[in-house]
């Protein structure tokens, strides 16, 4: 079945360790992103990108950092520069812009904890 | 501004109609869409309306549009236990069609 694989599912880290958030896609979408889901404040976008080798700030980018190899990967680092990095992390795809049909394919989510 | 804004909670007795409201800012908006999260998953899209229509009616869900005074809501006919969710209303833009601003979320409770 086709769909978004987000691992792990539930990641503790002490702080001022780095930790990377996986994020796979086979539905062969273009443009991919990442949220950060925090109570009371619904999503707010970290990164996105439209196409391989390239991606875009969102509007909470400092503390973390992407990449963009293959088209059907994108993951997220949360750095030790994060300042509150415990959230519920939800990567998304999307076939290109959204401005079409605006349909985001989720994740489930990864739910980081910094002990 | 950027703002989308939603009530955090609503609760409804089984078998009543839901209604969910969010107010926008941008005047610029193509699309508006409504998304639903069960506990601990992601969002899923429930329906969307583009920005020059009124109302769109699919099964349980009619959405309205007031476009003057930027309102959106969401009506959800005959709620069941199983729409006990969390629903974001998001808005897309003319001029960043790759980022949905969404709205905080609206915890619907169904009471038996």
């Amino acid at each position: 079945d086709g769909g978004i694989t987000q691992s792990p599912k539930y990641l503790f880290r002490k702080e001022g360790q780095n930790v990377t958030l996986s994020c796979e896609q086979n539905l062969n979408h273009d443009a991919m992103y990442w949220y950060r889901q925090d109570p009371g404040q619904g999503l707010r976008l970290i990164y996105y990108s439209q196409i391989v080798n390239d991606f875009q700030k969102g509007d909470i980018a400092e503390g973390y950092s992407v990449s963009r190899e293959k088209k059907e990967s994108f993951p997220l680092t949360v750095t030790s520069a994060q300042k509150n990095p415990t959230a519920f992390y939800l990567c998304a795809s999307s076939r290109a812009g959204t401005g079409v049909t605006g349909e985001l394919f989720f994740g489930e989510g990864s739910r980081l904890t910094v002990l | 501004g950027e703002d989308v804004e939603q009530s955090l909670f609503l609760s409804v007795r089984e078998g009543d109609s839901s209604v969910i409201n969010c107010t926008y800012t941008d005047s610029s908006s193509t699309y508006l869409y409504w998304y639903k999260q069960e506990p601990g998953a992601g969002l899923q899209l429930l329906t969307y309306i583009f920005s020059n229509m009124d109302m769109k009616q699919d099964q349980r869900l009619t959405v309205l549009l007031n476009k003057k005074d930027k309102h959106l809501s969401l009506r959800i006919a005959d709620t069941q236990t199983g729409d006990s969710a969390i629903y974001f209303c998001a808005e897309s833009r003319m001029d960043s069609s790759y980022k949905l601003i969404f709205g905080s979320g609206t915890r619907l409770l169904v009471r038996p």
